[in-house]
């Protein structure tokens, strides 16, 4: 079993609709937890972190954490084609302070 | 605020040649990461500094790569002797106690 898995996709969304990205994760300590964005060719860019339970929203972006179920999603609201891109999840595990990336599930905004 | 600035951009060598990256971080950010990034996967950390320390380096293959992060600034990754498998993209990140990372544009690593 991988530490972050996450649908590799391609997930393909009409352009207005909620995107929804699914993360899960075995390490039960973990605290932290992280979306980042990743266009073709270029570097990861943190959209969102959350650490308690629940909904954490920041403009189109909401993020939800349930630590009993060792999962967060990323919910994008009136998706837009410049969405369309990779977003990563990445857990900052109970030891050491290691962060683990997943593997990404790409995103793609249909006009 | 300028970000993470990295370089080279883009490097070709032969295998069994060695080759460097550097890394200059984000003013005040006393964390800083190099990630390996394959194609279709998640950046895979390689390691991380407190400062000058190295706190997390269990990733590393240290019979090849090597880091050093002198006075808790910028940073070098080295790889010698490199080998094919060592194509990828190498990405430096820094980050606060918060543990948000913000990563610099990368480095493009190709092994003929």
């Amino acid at each position: 079993q991988k530490e972050v898995e996450q649908n590799s996709g391609p997930l393909s969304v009409p352009e207005g609709a909620i995107a929804s990205l699914n993360c899960t994760y075995s390490d039960r300590g973990s605290q932290s937890f992280f979306w980042y964005r990743q266009y073709s060719g270029k570097s990861p860019e943190l959209i969102m972190f959350i650490y308690s339970n629940g909904d954490k929203e920041d403009g189109r972006f909401t993020a939800q954490l349930n630590k009993a179920s060792q999962y967060v999603s990323l919910l994008i609201r009136d998706s837009q084609p410049s969405d369309s891109a990779t977003y990563l999840c990445a857990v900052e595990g109970s030891s050491a302070s290691k962060i683990i990336f997943g593997s990404g599930t790409r995103l793609s905004i249909r006009p | 605020e300028a970000g993470v600035v990295q370089s080279p951009r883009y490097k070709i060598i032969e295998k069994k040649q060695p080759v460097a990256f550097w890394c200059n971080p984000i003013s005040g950010h006393n964390t800083l990461y190099w990630y390996r990034q394959n194609l279709g996967q998640g950046p895979e950390l390689l390691i991380r500094y407190e400062n000058e320390e190295a706190v997390d380096d269990s990733q590393l293959p240290k019979d090849r790569f090597s880091a050093e992060r002198l006075k808790g600034v910028d940073s070098t990754l080295k790889i010698q002797p490199a080998e094919l498998g060592d194509s990828a993209v190498y990405l430096c990140a820094t980050g606060t106690v918060y543990n948000e990372q913000f990563f610099g544009p990368g480095t493009r690593l190709t092994v003929l």
